[in-house]
């Protein structure tokens, strides 16, 4: 069974710190891993996508990383802002005819000032 | 930001009520989707459709019904809502592409009292 596990749960940190959230994952035949960042009360944003020859992706403060081999992904947040506060969620698509998605259980962020 | 809309965005309603939750897209993507939440759960999809008067059902089992008559427009129906129905149901869309890409809509937040 597929599935996408992430860690930790839930995160507080202080306003500028950098932070790290781990995802695992046992989909196969593995397509793609996408982090997306879910303010409460609405959907998903897309924040990075990589492939399967893809170890590193960057948007702004974000920086996800990929082990295809260990099967881990990692998003890295650097210089932490209040509105970084959500749930962050990795989702992993295989690559088979439907392309479903697993999604992970997400981790939810909090940053205090 | 995703041109994928639902309403209502939030609905409170009795027992045994009959409910339309309405998405529609305006990036003529082909694929389209309906997830179920609950506050600081997974997403789990409940319904998908390849386009034009496909669906199908998802990994979660789910008393609601959806049609796809025209390509931007997948509503959700509950015939008799009830309290275990309570939740939020996202919509999302894609192109029938490799990368598949997912975009969110808001969410539709359910309390059936």
């Amino acid at each position: 069974k597929n599935q996408v596990e992430q860690s930790p749960q839930s995160l507080i940190i202080l306003e500028g710190k950098n932070c790290t959230l781990q995802c695992n994952y046992t989909v196969s035949p593995f397509s793609n891993l996408r982090w997306y960042k879910q303010d409460t009360g609405r959907g998903p944003v897309s924040l990075t996508i990589m492939t399967f020859s893809e170890n590193t992706k960057s948007n702004g403060r974000y920086t996800a990383t990929l082990d295809a081999d260990t099967k881990q992904s990692s998003l890295h947040i650097t210089a932490s802002q209040l509105s970084d506060s959500a749930s962050y969620i990795c989702v992993v698509s295989a690559g088979n005819a439907g392309n479903m998605l697993t999604f992970g259980g997400g981790t939810r962020l909090m940053v205090k000032p | 930001e995703a041109d994928i809309y639902q309403t209502p965005r939030y609905l409170v309603i009795g027992t045994g009520k009959k409910i339309t939750l309405e998405c529609s897209q305006t990036m003529g993507h082909d694929k389209m989707y309906w997830y179920q939440q609950d506050p600081g759960m997974e997403l789990h999809l409940i319904h998908y459709s390849y386009g034009v008067n496909s669906t199908e059902k998802g990994d979660l089992s789910s008393e609601s019904t959806v049609s796809r008559i025209r390509t931007e427009h997948f509503p959700l129906t509950l015939e008799s809502a009830r309290p275990s129905h309570t939740s939020q149901y996202l919509c999302a869309s894609s192109e029938y592409a490799t990368y598949n890409e997912q975009f969110f809509g808001p969410g539709t937040r359910l309390t059936v009292l």
